[in-house]
């Protein structure tokens, strides 16, 4: 199948400094991406949804200017944590599909764990 | 707004006994809709889709309208298929296609 690859798979960072996490296609184009948080309990939570050229579309309850997508080729979207906090400390999960038919598949990165000291 | 439950956090069975992982959905439109699996320290991955109609490692789910619900069965777990089952649901919006996950269930299949 189709490979997603998510960089890094750890990090951990300064409380107020940022932190960006990248997620690529690497044997398909991308149309849509999607980022999840993954918490403790296993549950994911929808963070945003990008399309490639566009702006990205937040969730409600997620703060479009704390956490930056960026979807600017159909390899590659990126998601930025501002001003980290330790809150913030999650498993972040990125995903694409290679159409735009909301049936297709959806191929899965294997995440970033972000530790926020 | 669309929501897709799955009431159940974790499911314990037997090897060789019938499993159903309940999953309810809650959208206006056509649902499209999907079961993912998490094994152990690997990332998630599709299981199967309803648009296929098909069985996948002897996994079976069928779309119910009336009842909103898309439940995941097989009928002999295996020891191997003790994982983290995801319900999702996948919707048009005004920013493109969007995909939406239950909170989960875990499978453990217990000799």
């Amino acid at each position: 199948g189709a490979v997603v690859s998510q960089h890094p798979s750890r990090v951990i960072c300064k409380s107020g400094t940022s932190v960006k996490i990248e997620c690529r296609s690497l044997d398909f184009q991308a149309t849509t991406m999607f980022w999840y948080r993954q918490f403790p309990k296993k549950s994911l939570m929808l963070m945003a949804t990008s399309n490639e050229g566009s702006k990205a579309t937040y969730e409600q309850g997620v703060e479009k200017d704390k956490f930056l997508i960026n979807h600017a080729s159909l390899t590659l979207s990126t998601l930025t944590v501002t001003s980290a906090h330790p809150e913030d400390s999650s498993f972040y999960i990125c995903s694409a599909r290679d159409q735009g038919d909301r049936a297709s598949e959806a191929f899965f990165g294997q995440g970033t764990r972000l530790t926020v000291v | 707004a669309q929501r897709v439950t799955q009431p159940e956090k974790l499911l314990s069975v037997f090897k060789g006994a019938p499993v159903e992982l309940k999953c309810n959905y809650s959208y206006s439109g056509s649902p499209e809709l999907f079961w993912y699996v998490q094994y152990s320290r690997q990332r998630l991955q599709l299981l199967l889709r309803h648009i296929s109609r098909e069985s996948i490692k002897g996994f079976t789910a069928d779309l119910n309208k009336g009842e909103t619900s898309f439940h995941l069965k097989k009928p002999f777990a295996q020891e191997e298929d003790s994982a983290m089952y995801y319900c999702a649901l996948s919707i048009l919006t005004g920013g493109g296609n969007k995909l939406t996950f239950g909170t989960g269930t875990q499978l453990k299949v217990e000799l």
